[in-house]
Order: structure tokens, then sequence, then C-alpha cells
């Protein structure tokens, strides 16, 4: 099994609906990460957590939110998809520090 | 915040050469990531080298930290090794910062 489990790995959505992306770790890390990546450009941080009660906003938070409901679990919501949601999305994960991260195979989210 | 640029935005190689990617920071770091983005998206981390040298078959990266850059050496390349290749780094805030990525293509 992958260190990093993200569902689902393609997703459909009309504007307007709600939809969640889920992440589950098998790392042990405290910190996740949300990522966002749009075609032909870096990925850019939604939002990320140290701990269960940590979540702090990234770069590109609004219209988004998140839920740490375990240690091992990290799920991003978008409230009413729009269209410039589309995008791939990422989660990860790390141990801090000058430990290197581990990315999760990413969400391919389209919203028409 | 940090900064990351990465050079060049895009290149195309020929099976079989030798190509440098670089990636440039504007503050110190203490964390710098190499990735492999392959064509259906998947991040592929290739090396965690916040200082110093490492290599990896036909890969091999250099970070020289005190110059804020770090390199990436595709030898004999493969068209396999098609995709992106993104530089991320960590600066004091625990928050991995992307550069923009090379675009790489390699023809048979």
């Amino acid at each position: 099994d992958a260190d990093v489990t993200q569902t689902p790995r393609n997703r459909i959505t009309k504007t307007g609906k709600r939809i969640m992306l889920e992440c589950s770790q098998t790392k042990g890390h405290d910190r996740m990460y949300w990522y966002r990546q749009d075609p032909g450009l870096g990925l850019r941080l939604i939002y990320y957590s140290f701990d269960v009660k940590d979540i702090n906003k990234g770069e590109i938070s609004d219209g988004y939110s998140v839920s740490r409901q375990a240690q091992a679990k990290f799920s991003l919501s978008l409230e009413s998809a729009i269209p410039n949601q589309t995008a791939l999305y990422f989660c990860a994960t790390s141990a801090g520090g000058s430990y290197g991260y581990t990315f999760g195979s990413g969400t391919r989210l389209t919203v028409v | 915040g940090i900064q990351v640029e990465q050079s060049p935005p895009d290149l195309i190689l020929q099976e079989g050469a030798n190509s440098t990617l670089r990636c440039n920071f504007s503050d110190s770091v203490n964390n710098l990531q190499w990735f492999h983005q392959n064509p259906w998206g998947q991040l592929i981390n290739l090396f965690y080298i916040p200082s110093g040298t490492k290599q990896n078959g036909r890969l091999s990266a250099t970070t020289v930290a005190t110059e804020r850059y770090s390199l990436l050496y595709i030898s004999s390349s493969q068209t396999t090794d098609s995709g992106v290749y993104f530089c991320a780094v960590v600066s004091g805030g625990n928050k991995l910062v992307f550069g923009a990525g090379t675009i790489l293509r390699v023809k048979s």
C-alpha cells in the first residue's frame, strides 16, 4: 500500500456542488499538507496542519476548507465548486524539521 | 517569502544526451528536494539534498547552500526521463515552496 493515499483519483463535478478530497497516510507523520497544481505551473499550498489541533491557511486557501480527523487523515473540501478550481490536487506529509516530504498520487478534479 | 527559480523552463534532448537543470533560491534553506512529475501526473521524489552531492543511477544532484543553488544532472537520458522536474525548498517555516519546473522532452 502507498504511504500517502488520496481518494478519489479522478473526479468530475458540477459548479456549485460540495466535494471532499480525502488523504490518509501510514508514515506516522504529524504534518500534512494540501497543494494545488494548475497546468504549466508549480504546486501552491492551500492548507497545512502540524497536528490534529493545528490547522493553518496556505497561500491560496479561499474557497477551500479542511478537516484533520486524526493524525493519519486530512480532508480538503470545496464548499461550492467553481470551474477555476479545476486542477490537480496533492496531499503530502512530513516529519518536520529537515526531513523530506512524501506526496500522494494526486486527485485530478474537473469542475464543469 | 522565499523565491525559487528553475532553469531552463523547457529542454528537448536526443536520447543518450546529458543535461543539467538548475534551481536558484533567494534565502537559506534547511530542506531541498528534487521531484520528477511523470506524464501521468505522479510526483516522484528524486533527491532530498539540502547540501552536498548525491547520486542515484544516471541521476545526481548537488546543492551549494552557501551560494543558494542546486543542480540536477541527468546522464545518458532516456525517453522515460521525460516529464517535469521540480525543485522545492523549505526556508524556516516548514512549508515546501516549489519552483515553476523544467519541462524535459527526450526524443528517441
